[in-house]
């Protein structure tokens, strides 16, 4: 059972080029999210999903795009990346039923734009 | 909306000691309150839980966290702490009832060291 997987690990991008992070699940949750972590300001959520077809807005959405088209992908778009965009970003997911909730995070993805 | 405070951006303890990693909360609704750990270039890890039910919660690790409605706060706790307990650790919360009951927001994170 793989759980969250992401990649790349490690990406370095000159300012505005694009880019996708990948993020699979393989447990069947319905949802998935995509948080951002800066120093001293913990985890920000970037864009989340409760199911196939369906993407809502977090925190801090701006230049991020989502789809999602099956349950287990959810991917993120950088259309043209800028130095702000400089941080380690970490995909999750969990059940939307039960009393369960907690999330399952990937390993994260580091991305440096110069 | 909801949110998460961690006040204390570093706890710096002797192992064998007490830990205390402090956490508050807002919501609008019911919370559901979890603690993760983080340690060096890995992914978060589930630590524990309240849902519902006794106010003390036991996790991972030998972790426990104290849940207290009338001071919106959920301290995180071990009794002993080792030196592999240094970590980043992070308090989340989930506004059941909310506008958006689905979605987890993260406190900034507390840096615990913990010295031999």
């Amino acid at each position: 059972n793989a759980g969250v997987t992401q990649t790349p690990k490690f990406q370095v991008l000159k300012t505005g080029q694009s880019m996708t992070l990948q993020c699979a699940q393989d447990m069947n949750h319905e949802y998935m999210s995509w948080y951002r972590q800066d120093p001293g300001m913990g985890l920000r959520l970037i864009h989340y999903s409760v199911g196939a077809g369906i993407t809502d807005q977090g925190e801090v959405p701006n230049g991020y795009n989502v789809s999602r088209s099956t349950t287990e992908d959810f991917p993120l778009r950088l259309l043209s990346a800028a130095p702000s965009q400089t941080s380690v970003y970490f995909c999750a997911s969990h059940f939307t039923g039960g009393d369960t909730g907690e999330l399952f995070f990937g390993e994260g993805s580091r991305l440096t734009v110069l | 909306a909801q949110s998460v405070a961690q006040p204390e951006d570093q706890v710096k303890v002797a192992e064998g000691n007490p830990l205390t990693v402090k956490c508050t909360y807002s919501v609008s609704g019911n919370p559901y309150l979890f603690w993760y750990v983080q340690y060096p270039n890995r992914g978060l890890q589930f630590l524990l839980k309240y849902i519902t039910g006794d106010n003390l919660v036991k996790g991972s690790y030998g972790f426990e966290a104290e849940f207290n409605k009338s001071q919106t706060s959920f301290h995180l706790k071990k009794p002993s702490a080792l030196v592999s307990d240094s970590a980043l650790y992070f308090c989340a919360v989930r506004d059941i009832g909310g506008s958006n009951d689905y979605k987890l927001s993260f406190g900034a994170g507390t840096t615990v060291t913990v010295r031999a």
